[in-house]
């Protein structure tokens, strides 16, 4: 069965700050999907990247950057120079490739930017 | 561009009651997904449809059916509710599954059972 551990439940900077959110999965697919989603306080889930278990290049874009190491199975997410709008709840999340394969989330990690 | 719309946005309900709640996939995505989060939860999947068949099912109660139409919309029915239904409820789409494309949320309906 697959499961996503998010172990920071909440982790609190100061604007400007480098912070890297922590993510670490479990499945028996040698071929599987990760995602991270952006949950604001208004709610929606917003979509930021999908990496597959083939593709381990670190991906930047923008102040995010992701470190995918598939040795450790972790998928960490790292925002670069924090603002106060990244302030959200950010979900990790699992899918693997058998079939119509649905999302397993991470509990999340809420992330509150102060100014 | 067009993204996943649900409505309503907020429904308020009482005990025992019924509702419906309602999702628009993004045009031409054939798979549609509903999950529930409750509060401080992460979103928890209830089932899924891929070209108006079923395709998975999570932990949708017997109370709840769903179905998507033959435009891809989709709808959640939600029966004898409970004061435990009042969570968001999530609808995302995707093109041929999540595995090979990444699946869209909508804004959510947050629905309150009284």
């Amino acid at each position: 069965a697959q499961k996503v551990t998010q172990a920071q439940t909440e982790i609190s900077v100061v604007e400007k700050e480098d912070v890297t959110l922590d993510c670490v999965y479990e499945t028996r697919d040698t071929t599987y999907y990760l995602f991270w989603y952006k949950q604001p306080p208004s709610g929606e889930l917003v979509f930021l990247i999908r990496r597959n278990s083939f593709d381990e290049q670190n991906e930047i874009s923008g102040r995010y950057s992701w470190n995918f190491q598939k040795s450790t199975s972790s998928f960490n997410f790292t925002i670069t120079a924090s603002q106060v709008v990244d302030s959200a709840v950010y979900f990790c999340a699992l899918t693997e490739n058998s079939g119509y394969s649905t999302l397993t989330f991470g509990k999340g990690t809420m992330l509150l930017v102060s100014p | 561009a067009a993204g996943v719309i649900q409505s309503p946005r907020h429904l308020i309900k009482e005990k025992r009651e019924t509702a419906t709640l309602k999702c628009y996939p993004i045009p031409r995505h054939d798979t549609v997904y509903w999950y529930q989060q409750g509060p401080g939860q992460d979103p928890q999947f209830l089932i899924s449809f891929y070209e108006k068949m079923q395709s998975d099912k999570g932990s949708i109660p017997d109370r709840f059916s769903a179905q998507q139409f033959s435009d891809y919309h989709s709808e959640l029915n939600m029966s004898s509710l409970e004061l435990g239904d009042s969570a968001l409820y999530f609808c995302a789409s995707s093109l041929g599954g999540t595995g090979r494309t990444e699946a869209f949320f909508g804004q959510g309906t947050r629905l309150t059972v009284v």
